[in-house]
């Protein structure tokens, strides 16, 4: 079955450098979810986004921004690049999260590691 | 936001059963109970969630207190491939879906 597929797997960037992650959810799966997750720490809920719109937002700093696409993949753009942006970051998907009282298992991806030097 | 509280962590034998507790004393009538693991490296993995009842999957059980103010995630037989971090997280029954994953227990297994 298909999965959520994240690119790159890793990425070394600079300080002050922008990256850009992308994400792509399972098919007809229209909410992505965005998790950043520090070295020995838990997943932090980042942003999320549903049928493009963005629909919730955790944790996320101003130098981030992120926006989910008209084929529902997504991108988390990153500027001015902190050592303490280094990270494995998440995406995961679900579907039918619009609808009040639905719940479902959301699906991870394998994530991008983030190595800032 | 309704909070869960997991033991640090756990070890278990192989091919013994493993029961995982979780408090959540402040769980809402609309709240799910999700539980989700994760192995080094890799992204949360779905295992299991449930309302009421007690559920069933091919990887795990649920059993949920009367209350729900308290639930227990059962792996029957625990393999060294279930060594992972284990989160009970509530999930409101809203448009939002996020989850709010906080401290896990960690499961270690002995061959």
């Amino acid at each position: 079955a298909a999965g959520v597929i994240q690119s790159p797997r890793h990425l070394i960037k600079e300080k002050r450098e922008t990256a850009t992650l992308k994400c792509y959810p399972i098919p007809r799966h229209d909410t992505v979810y965005w998790y950043q997750q520090g070295p020995g720490q838990d997943p932090q809920f980042l942003i999320s986004f549903y049928e493009k719109m963005q629909s919730d937002k955790g944790s996320i700093p101003d130098r981030f921004s992120a926006q989910q696409f008209s084929d529902y993949h997504s991108e988390l753009n990153m500027s001015s690049l902190e050592l303490g942006d280094s990270a494995l970051y998440f995406c995961a998907s679900s579907s039918g999260v619009g609808r009040t009282g639905m719940n479902y298992g959301y699906t991870f991806g394998s994530g991008t590691r983030l190595t800032v030097v | 936001d309704a909070k869960t509280t997991q033991p640090n962590s756990m070890e278990s034998n192989e091919e013994e059963p493993v029961h995982l507790p979780c408090n959540h004393s402040t769980i809402s009538g609309t709240d799910y109970i999700h539980w989700y693991r994760q192995l080094p490296s890799q992204g949360p993995e779905y295992v299991i969630h449930g309302l009421t009842s007690n559920v069933n999957n091919r990887m795990a059980s649920l059993a949920i207190a009367e209350d729900r103010k308290s639930s227990t995630l059962i792996l029957h037989r625990a393999t060294l491939r279930d060594a992972a971090v284990y989160y009970c997280i509530l999930k409101y029954s809203s448009n939002t879906g996020k989850l709010i994953f906080g401290q896990g227990t960690t499961l270690q297994v002995k061959p």
